[in-house]
């Protein structure tokens, strides 16, 4: 079974940094892009980072650059965030999703959510 | 990069048809052949229902649909059932500095 677990999420204090998790399974995780995604509370999706299958490219929405950066570990089938600088509007549940199809995401995890307040 | 426009909510009864727009630009949807479309049930995670506008994933009911015309996307699920109530999103590819760029998002409800 194709499966996403994130983990790492919790409460963290303005500009404080938090590293969030992603452990794939049931595929061949180097051969497929890899996505976060972020919800806050009550509101729409958000794409946030994405980084290419052997890591060499990567890219961010403007509001998350210089302060977040996406990576992976290829040999242990996993993806990380590591958020620094946080801010108040950060709080959010964040997804990781594979790019399984032409530009699809396909699945996603349960999410973790990160909670950024003093 | 701003978000796509779709409509707040939509309904119908069952067994009638709900169609869902999403427009954006000519750099996002207007640009590329690459609008999915994602299902959201309260608390769950999204699960993608269309991908290259008109596909279908494997497992994705024919009542879902896609088609794009310029800068808007729509969806459009027939035969309306209790399950299809959630919230759907679109989304385009948006080039190589902003990848991607999700819609507002739209809240189905079944009468």
């Amino acid at each position: 079974e194709v499966q996403l677990v994130e983990s790492g999420g919790g409460l963290v204090q303005p500009g404080g940094s938090l590293r969030l998790s992603c452990a794939a399974s049931g595929f061949t995780f180097s051969s497929f892009s890899m996505n976060w995604v972020r919800q806050a509370p009550g509101k729409g999706l958000e794409w946030v980072a994405n980084i290419k299958e052997q890591g060499s490219e990567r890219y961010y929405v403007d509001s998350v650059k210089g302060r977040f950066t996406i990576s992976r570990d290829n040999a242990k089938s996993s993806m990380y965030l590591q958020m620094n600088s946080l801010r108040a509007e950060d709080t959010a549940v964040y997804y990781c999703a594979r790019v399984a199809y032409r530009f699809g995401f396909d699945p996603w995890g349960q999410g973790t959510l990160v909670t950024v307040s003093s | 990069q701003s978000a796509l426009t779709q409509p707040p909510s939509a309904s119908g009864s069952p067994g009638q048809s709900v169609t869902i727009s999403c427009t954006g630009t000519s750099s996002d949807v207007g640009g590329y052949n690459y609008v999915s479309w994602y299902q959201q049930h309260p608390g769950k995670a999204p699960k993608l229902m269309i991908y290259e506008v008109s596909k279908r994933p494997s497992g994705v009911p024919d009542r879902f649909s896609g088609s794009k015309s310029g800068n808007t996307a729509s969806l459009t699920v027939s035969g309306l059932q209790a399950e299809d109530e959630a919230d759907y999103y679109c989304s385009s590819y948006a080039g190589s500095n902003t990848l991607y760029v999700f819609g507002t998002g739209t809240k189905v409800t079944v009468l």
